[in-house]
This record gives C-alpha cells, structure tokens and sequence, in this order.
C-alpha cells in the first residue's frame, strides 16, 4: 500500500496561474483532508470531503476549490495564486475511529 | 484565539534528558490526538486518548489526557536525537473534524 500520495512534491507559480494539486489514497478511507501548513500558524484546514460526492469548507477555503472525483481521490485547485498561497500543503485520509494518515506534501511557492 | 494552545513553542535538550511539553483549552473534548512531523514530511499519529485522566505509553513517550478532557501533556524521557521533530495536538471541535495546535517544535542534540 502506498498510503496517501501527492503531486506534485513542488512547485513554482506566478500571480495569477491556476494549478491543481492531486491527492490519493489506497486505504479505502471515506474521508479526505486538505490542509496548508505555514509558519507560526500549524496545520489549518483549507476544504474536506466526508464521502464521495461531498465537499465541505475548513478553516480557509477563499481561494481554493476541490473535487472528491471518486472515493479514492481528492484535488485542490488554485485558480488564480497569490502569493499569500505560498504554503506546504498537506492531504490527509481518515479512518473510521479519526486516525488521519498525511501524505508527504506539496511545497508550493507564488511570486 | 488558538483553540489549542502548545507549550513550549521550541525545545532544545541534550541527549538523555526528560522533557513535558503541553496542549491546553478551555474547551472540552471528546478525544485528542497526539502527532509528530519529521522535516519534509506529513504527520504521523503517535496517540489517541479518549478518557479524562487516561494515561498512554509508547516506548519512551507518556501521553496523559486532563481529568476534565481540556489538557493533555507528552513527557518523554531520556530524549534521543530520533525524537527530533514537531508535536502536534490535535481534537475534533464542532463541525470541524480535526483542528490542530501550532506544535512544540524539539530538538535532541546528541
């Protein structure tokens, strides 16, 4: 099992440019996370999705959007970055008893 | 406001010493998660406590949940330089699944 795998590992954006950042899970969990993690300010939650077919806002969703394509995957789009968006992203998969399982992260920078 | 507030935020120990670091609210909770983050790496679980004044051991780590389930405190000792990384707490609060502490950020040197 791979666990919880993300793409790209990094990347370099300018204001303005879209991307969309992919996050799967072999585990055959329901649930989904997207978190962005920054300096001084831990791990805080962008969007999640409890189940296929549902998505729901976190913390700090302005400026994203995702898409729960099927029970194994979970993206996040920027569709216009910021720098405000450079961040290290993070997709997690959880468990029925809560347990969350990370992926390795997306290092994203917006000049 | 932090809805988990972690102290300290640093920690740098030599090797073979013990240490505590804490994760407090003035909420309660129905459980809190323990995790550690390694550099360029996600998150890993350490421990899940469930009951008010449960107490957890994994190895060298103890893990303790407040009677009232608003606290919870990591005391690890003989710290080694593989106990290197971030700590995080972690605990469901309302319609948010999971919210997250800032973390203590320690570092063992050998």
């Amino acid at each position: 099992n791979a666990g919880v795998t993300q793409t790209p590992k990094f990347q370099v954006l300018k204001t303005g440019q879209s991307m969309t950042l992919q996050c799967a899970q072999d585990m055959n969990h329901n649930s989904m996370y997207w978190y962005r993690q920054d300096p001084g300010m831990g791990l805080r939650l962008i969007y999640y999705s409890a189940s296929e077919g549902t998505t729901d806002k976190g913390e700090v969703p302005n400026g994203y959007n995702v898409s729960r394509l099927n029970k194994r995957e979970f993206s996040l789009r920027l569709e216009s970055a910021a720098p405000s968006q450079t961040s290290v992203y993070f997709c997690a998969s959880q468990t029925g008893s809560g347990t969350q399982y990370f992926g390795p992260g997306t290092r994203l920078l917006v000049l | 406001t932090q809805l988990l507030e972690q102290s300290p935020q640093f920690l740098s120990i030599q090797e073979g010493e013990n240490l505590t670091v804490y994760c407090n609210s003035s909420s309660v909770f129905s459980s809190l998660q323990w995790y550690r983050q390694e550099p360029g790496e996600g998150p890993v679980l350490l421990v899940t406590v469930v009951t008010g004044g449960e107490v957890k051991k994994l190895k060298r780590l103890t893990f303790q949940f407040g009677d009232a389930r608003k606290d919870s405190s990591l005391h690890i000792t003989a710290a080694q330089p593989g106990d290197t990384g971030l700590y995080l707490c972690a605990a469901p609060s309302g319609n948010t699944p999971l919210v997250f502490g800032k973390g203590t950020r320690l570092s063992v040197i050998a």
